[in-house]
Parts: C-alpha cells; structure tokens; sequence
C-alpha cells in the first residue's frame, strides 16, 4: 500500500543540526512533489518545504529559509529534511506527504506519514 | 500568523450542517486552487478536498467544498459524530512562494 514512513526525529540541543528522511513506498515516488509540514505542540500545521518530481525546484517557508535544505533521492525513495540553527521553535512533529502533482507550486498533499517528533531542549 | 483565516472553532449536533469558512488573498485563493485537510489528534491529516471541490477516493459525501474570489469554504452536512477534528485550509502562495495553511478550525459535535 501506499506508504510515508519519517525518522530522524529526537532530542537536540538549540543551535544544533538535525537530518529528517522519509521513505516512501507503493507508488511512483519520482513522479510526485513531496512536502515537509510541522505542527509545535497546540499549534495548527505550518508547511515548511517543498520539492518537485525530479528535484529542479525547491522552495523554503520563510521561517526556515536558510537553516533548512530539502533534498531527494529518487532511487532510494526517500526525502530529506536538512536543518541547522534549532531553536526551541522548531520543537514539532515533523511530517512528509506526498503532493498530488509533479510540481511544486501545489497545495494538495495526498498521503501523509505519521510523523516524526523533534524536540530541541538543553 | 497565517495567511489564511479560519475561525478557531464551529459547533453543531448531529445530523446539522456545518460551515467553515476560509478567507485569503489574491495571491493565494483567488489564484490558486484550495484544498482542505481533516487532522484528528495523534493521526496523520488526511485530504478531504482537493481543488476546490473534489473529493478524494473514500470521502464521503456530505462533504463538499466551495470557492469564490479570495474565500472558500468547506459544509459538512448530516454531521455524525466522527467528524470531530480540526479542519484546515490551504492553498498555494504566489507572493510567499510556499503553500500557506488556515490557522485550523476544530468542530465539535454536540
């Protein structure tokens, strides 16, 4: 079946860095943008980053741009989210989705995982 | 802060219809399409409707979804009690550059 499975969540120091993956699996993941989104704790969702098909565009919120790098690797089946500089902000669980479309600028996001937790804390 | 604004919570008993509304701008609603998410704690959000106004595979019905100019809205009609969760918006942003969410509405079901 379709399927989104994230990891790399945890723990972290502020300042430190932290690498998300999320495989995927049951469908054609070079076909399909796929999405980073996070939810802080008692907050709503807030999207985070998003990368086409083959990985020709990326695009980063404005409240990660420049710590966060989103990367694929098609052949694997897997997303990445690269972040530096955490902060107590970014403590959230952590999720990738699959967009509905090749490209980017989409909104639609059709299967998500369950999500990955990460809590940054001294 | 969001870009889009939902109001934070709407009621009804069951069988009732249910409305939410999500208000945006030119950059986003009026130009892009709109899609809807349903988020039960602990759960991973699911998409309820995508593009306005269709429905994915296995979403029943009695929900529908609407846009017009710089807002959209999302009726649940015959509300049943599995329809507590917060319901989100969202739609793409030509000027942000990224996809930008409503602030979430939870519905709770008297």
């Amino acid at each position: 079946q379709v399927q989104l499975v994230e990891s790399g969540g945890g723990v972290v120091q502020p300042g430190r860095s932290l690498r998300l993956s999320c495989t995927a699996s049951g469908f054609i993941f070079n076909k399909y943008a796929m999405h980073w989104v996070r939810q802080a704790p008692g907050k709503g969702l807030e999207w985070v980053a998003v990368i086409a098909y083959d990985g020709s565009h990326k695009y980063h919120a404005d409240s990660v741009n420049g710590r966060s790098t989103i990367s694929r690797d098609n052949p694997k089946n897997t997303l990445y989210l690269e972040m530096d500089s955490l902060t107590a902000e970014d403590t959230a669980m952590y999720y990738c989705a699959k967009g509905s479309v090749t490209y980017s600028s989409s909104s639609g996001m059709d299967v998500w995982g369950q999500g990955t937790p990460v809590t940054v804390s001294s | 802060q969001s870009s889009l604004t939902q109001p934070p919570s709407a009621s009804g008993t069951p069988g009732q219809r249910v409305t939410i509304p999500c208000s945006g701008s030119s950059s986003n609603i009026g130009s892009n399409r709109v899609d809807w998410y349903q988020h039960l704690p602990g759960t991973a959000p699911k998409l309820l409707i995508y593009s306005n106004s269709y429905r994915p595979s296995g979403v029943p019905d009695r929900f529908s979804g609407s846009r017009s100019g710089t807002s959209a809205s999302l009726a649940i009609s015959g509300l049943q009690s599995e329809d507590e969760a917060t319901y989100y918006c969202a739609a793409w942003d030509d000027s942000l550059i990224g996809v930008v969410f409503g602030g979430g509405t939870k519905v709770t079901v008297l």
